[in-house]
């Protein structure tokens, strides 16, 4: 089975654009949350959707959204770039869903993009 | 108080050894606790889940909980240098507004050396 694919894998931006990253979950998941990775703040997460609906929500400035279709791939935007978004954006996939089994909650990352932002 | 707190490193271990990390964290109403390994410029893989208390083992790994304690660890046997990596301790509330929300710690790195 094919893991989580993210696109593209490095991004090279300037302050004030904006950005759009892509995000395949494994087959059959329904669930893509997005983190975004610094050395100072480690690992923080995003938002979450499932069946097409933002469920959950970090505590990220407005700049930040996101998507999901039906197919499950989701995308996530990044508007008016500031330096201090330069970061790895991670998306993870579970199986997730109403039915109450641990291993649903299981998350697998996809191997990230690179933004940098000069 | 950080959500979740993991041992300060980096933690060194001769070759063969048993390596221990350790994580402690603040929400009782955790339910899902997970490890993740990660490589120097890798993302995050998934090594242990744990949901009940007490231990699971899974080839070298062992992950021990104890949610009266709010603490789980990850043991380690018979390190190897390729096990030398950061890692990660993640934890999730599960439903309500914790949908797939992992609390991640701030990673321990682990080296091993031969």
């Amino acid at each position: 089975k094919a893991g989580v694919t993210q696109t593209p894998r490095y991004l090279i931006k300037t302050r004030g654009q904006q950005v759009t990253l892509s995000c395949s979950p494994i087959s059959g998941h329904r669930s893509v949350s997005w983190y975004q990775q610094t050395p100072g703040q480690g690992l923080q997460f995003l938002f979450e959707y499932f069946s097409e609906t933002q469920r959950n929500k970090g505590n990220f400035p407005g700049r930040f959204s996101g998507r999901q279709f039906s197919n499950s791939r989701s995308e996530m935007n990044v508007s008016t770039l500031e330096l201090g978004d330069s970061a790895l954006y991670l998306c993870a996939s579970s199986l997730a869903g109403p039915i109450t089994r641990d291993t649903y909650n299981e998350q697998f990352f996809g191997p990230g993009t690179r933004l940098t932002v000069l | 108080q950080k959500e979740v707190e993991q041992n300060s490193g980096p933690l060194s271990v001769p070759e063969g050894a048993i390596a221990s990390l350790n994580c402690t964290y603040s929400d009782r109403v955790s339910q899902s606790f997970f490890w993740y390994r990660q490589y120097s410029g890798k993302s995050p893989e998934l090594i242990m889940s744990i949901y009940s208390n007490g231990d699971k083992e899974d080839g070298r790994f062992t992950a021990q909980l104890n949610k009266a304690s709010q603490y789980v660890s990850l043991l380690i046997r018979d390190s190897q240098p390729s096990d030398s990596a950061t890692y990660l301790c993640a934890v999730n509330r599960a439903g309500g507004t914790s949908y797939g929300k992992l609390t991640f710690g701030q990673g321990t790195i682990l080296t091993v050396h031969p």
